[in-house]
């Protein structure tokens, strides 16, 4: 009954592969966030979709495409990995802000994802 | 532009004293969201406490706080009673209403002594 659950857990492979990471939510959230944490934990914004639709692409590499199935799906695709892509790749739902409030977003356990 | 600040990269406190770690923030908006999240070495994001900008109560959730001063932009996270299980990483975070994305600070390391 995981809220945002990512698979792999783990992934170890080698430079210039393309691999995806998955994610899904059963919380019922319209908006689907993957952010990437560095070496020095640095929490940083990469994507967001909110109901299949991108909202928010920052400056990140167009080797790095995601695609949203449907709303409880966010997956991340990364193509040619370099070394410097080495980090961990979270995932992270939330209701969409309405009304004045802000939602909390929820995050998945992360992907570590090592390049050789 | 909107920042997060955490000036304590890390801190070392005897089990079952209380804890107070900093942030600030800065926002032109009137309208934001406050957050703190737990990152265990297991890695994991655990969220622990919400605070609005428009909320007049501190938030409050079990062992922790909020002490939120608006007027100082600083939401300082507060642990009663410390525990071992409480060493990790803390992150400070905001979220605009006007924005989609949260901005986190660089996050406080914190270490519970036996």
């Amino acid at each position: 009954d995981t809220a945002v659950s990512q698979t792999p857990k783990y992934l170890v492979t080698q430079m210039g592969n393309d691999k995806s990471i998955k994610c899904e939510q059963n919380l019922g959230h319209d908006t689907m966030y993957w952010y990437k944490q560095d070496s020095k934990k640095f929490l940083k914004i990469m994507f967001s979709y909110n109901n299949k639709e991108l909202i928010i692409n920052e400056t990140v590499p167009n080797r790095f495409s995601p695609k949203s199935p449907d709303k409880a799906h966010l997956n991340l695709h990364i193509n040619s990995l370099e070394l410097g892509d080495s980090a961990v790749y979270f995932c992270a739902s939330s209701q969409e802000t309405s009304g004045g409030v802000v939602e909390t977003q929820y995050f998945g356990p992360g992907t570590r994802l090592l390049v050789l | 532009a909107q920042k997060i600040t955490q000036t304590q990269p890390g801190m070392f406190v005897q089990e079952k004293e209380a804890v107070t770690l900093d942030c600030t923030y800065d926002t032109s908006d009137q309208s934001y969201g406050l957050f703190w999240y737990k990152q265990p070495s297991s890695g994991e994001m655990i969220f622990l406490i919400y605070q609005g900008s428009y909320d007049e109560q501190n938030a409050t959730e079990g062992r922790y706080s909020l002490n939120f001063q608006k007027a100082r932009k600083s939401a300082n996270l507060v642990i009663s009673a410390s525990q071992l299980g409480d060493s990790a990483m803390y992150f400070c975070a905001m979220k605009s209403i006007w924005d989609d994305k949260i901005i986190f600070g660089k996050g406080t390391r914190l270490h519970i002594l036996p």
